[in-house]
């Protein structure tokens, strides 16, 4: 039973296109995450979701845009690829504080390539 | 804003030794929350271990073990018996106790030698 799951797990798409990826968590969690992995490993937060109410959106293009539907789903859609948006993103999920100390569940990843 | 070091970009061990993984972090904060993340070539990131701030003894699960140093904002990683499957990229983590803003550090990228 994945906890956080992530779809596509690996996108290879042209520059100039426009392209979702998806995150579900069944583990009842209030907070959820994006985070962008590039190819020097480096992991950055780019926005959380708190009960579908945005609480933080780092500096990130404006063509990447967030929806929550619900607190068990954050996706991810961004308008005119570039080539620098290649990297794996990273959904992950939170419970709240005061509960198992403040652990982020991750999930698999998803590998875009802009060609 | 918390600032999360990893000052050894790579590190290799002989297979069934003890290795060492430093980190250092940067906050006001007294109340927070360090981990350890292990992402091996499945690109996985999965949970190591943890320490609360506010807990003053060292954390341990099995073969893995921290050096917290509350005073000298410094958390590193033991992992004693190094195995073949601890071969990975290893991520330090600071969150604080009120936020939602996990830091990472840059990494460091952990062979383990036959």
């Amino acid at each position: 039973d994945t906890a956080v799951s992530q779809t596509p797990k690996y996108l290879v798409t042209q520059m100039g296109n426009d392209k979702s990826i998806k995150c579900e968590q069944n583990l009842g969690h209030d907070t959820m995450y994006w985070y962008k992995q590039d190819s020097k490993k480096f992991l950055k937060i780019m926005f959380s979701y708190n009960n579908k109410e945005l609480i933080i959106n780092e500096t990130v293009p404006n063509r990447f845009s967030p929806k929550s539907p619900d607190k068990a789903h954050l996706n991810l859609h961004i308008n005119s690829l570039e080539l620098g948006d290649s990297a794996v993103y990273f959904c992950a999920s939170s419970p709240p504080r005061g509960g198992p100390a403040g652990e982020l569940f991750f999930g698999e990843g998803s590998r875009l390539t802009v060609l | 804003a918390q600032t999360v070091t990893q000052s050894q970009p790579e590190m290799s061990v002989q297979e069934a030794e003890t290795v060492t993984l430093s980190c250092t972090y940067d906050t006001s904060e007294n109340n927070y929350y360090l981990f350890w993340y292990k992402q091996p070539p499945s690109r996985q990131m999965i949970l190591v271990i943890r320490q609360e701030a506010y807990k003053q003894q060292n954390a341990t699960e099995n073969r893995f073990s921290v050096n917290f140093q509350k005073a000298a904002k410094s958390f590193s990683l033991k992992i004693s018996d190094s195995q073949l499957g601890d071969t990975a990229m290893y991520f330090c983590a600071f969150i604080g106790y009120n936020n939602n803003d996990m830091r990472f550090g840059a990494g460091t990228r952990l062979t383990v030698k036959p």
